[in-house]
């Protein structure tokens, strides 16, 4: 069955620096993945997606994710965290014969002036 | 370009009441969902539909909750009689065909008192 497992449950960096969010997939085939991110009293906002087209994703807000199958990891970064980026970040896949999510825990992320 | 839309964003009541929550999914998508979100339990999903017809309702937690789709344009999910341990946020999303990603309402946050 497929899953995703989200290594970190809280991550905290400073403003400008490097965001790290981490992702590991289990599937027997080649999945589908995205990353969701959610903002306070907000629903959960599609950031990117990876459907084997190609390895490195870029989705909104300067966010990217690279597939790596012998990793089988799909981690979220960004190059410089800006305060608003502080938010619960989801990786999902999916399941089944329909577009059933599967999501990790989440990782919270905090953004320090 | 509406997205999906829910209503009301925040409901509180007794418990035992009836409690209706509504969706309005993005036109043209033919596929809809209903989640909860608690901070014991995460995300689950509740039920599924495809081209108004439930598909799986395996995520229902009790016979008390009851979820219609009359039309392609709105879906009921509904709670009677409410208990306390309802209270969590609920959201729709809705998706097209395969595996598009879904589109999440911003949700309701449901207290039973």
């Amino acid at each position: 069955a497929q899953s995703v497992t989200q290594l970190d449950s809280h991550v905290s960096v400073s403003e400008g620096t490097p965001v790290l969010l981490r992702c590991n997939y289990s599937s027997s085939y080649s999945p589908s993945l995205f990353w969701y991110v959610q903002h306070p009293n907000k629903g959960l906002q599609l950031l990117l997606k990876y459907t084997s087209a190609a390895t490195l994703v870029k989705g909104i807000n300067g966010f990217e994710a690279e597939f790596k199958k012998s990793e089988t990891s799909f981690h979220l970064t960004k190059p410089s965290a800006h305060m608003s980026d502080a938010a619960e970040y989801f990786c999902v896949t999916v399941s089944g014969g329909y577009n059933k999510l599967i999501f990790g825990a989440g990782t919270r992320l905090a953004v320090h002036p | 370009d509406a997205g999906v839309i829910q209503s009301p964003r925040h409901e509180v009541t007794e418990m035992g009441q009836e409690v209706t929550l509504r969706c309005k999914p993005i036109s043209g998508h033919n596929s809809l969902f209903w989640y909860r979100q608690t901070m014991m339990r995460g995300l689950e999903l509740l039920i599924y539909f495809n081209n108004n017809v439930p598909i799986d309702d395996s995520g229902m937690p009790e016979d008390r909750f009851s979820a219609k789709m009359p039309n392609a344009s709105f879906s009921t999910l509904k709670i009677q009689p409410s208990e306390p341990r309802d209270s969590a946020v609920y959201f729709c999303a809705s998706s097209g065909t395969g595996t598009q990603p879904q589109h999440f309402g911003d949700g309701t946050r449901l207290s039973i008192l």
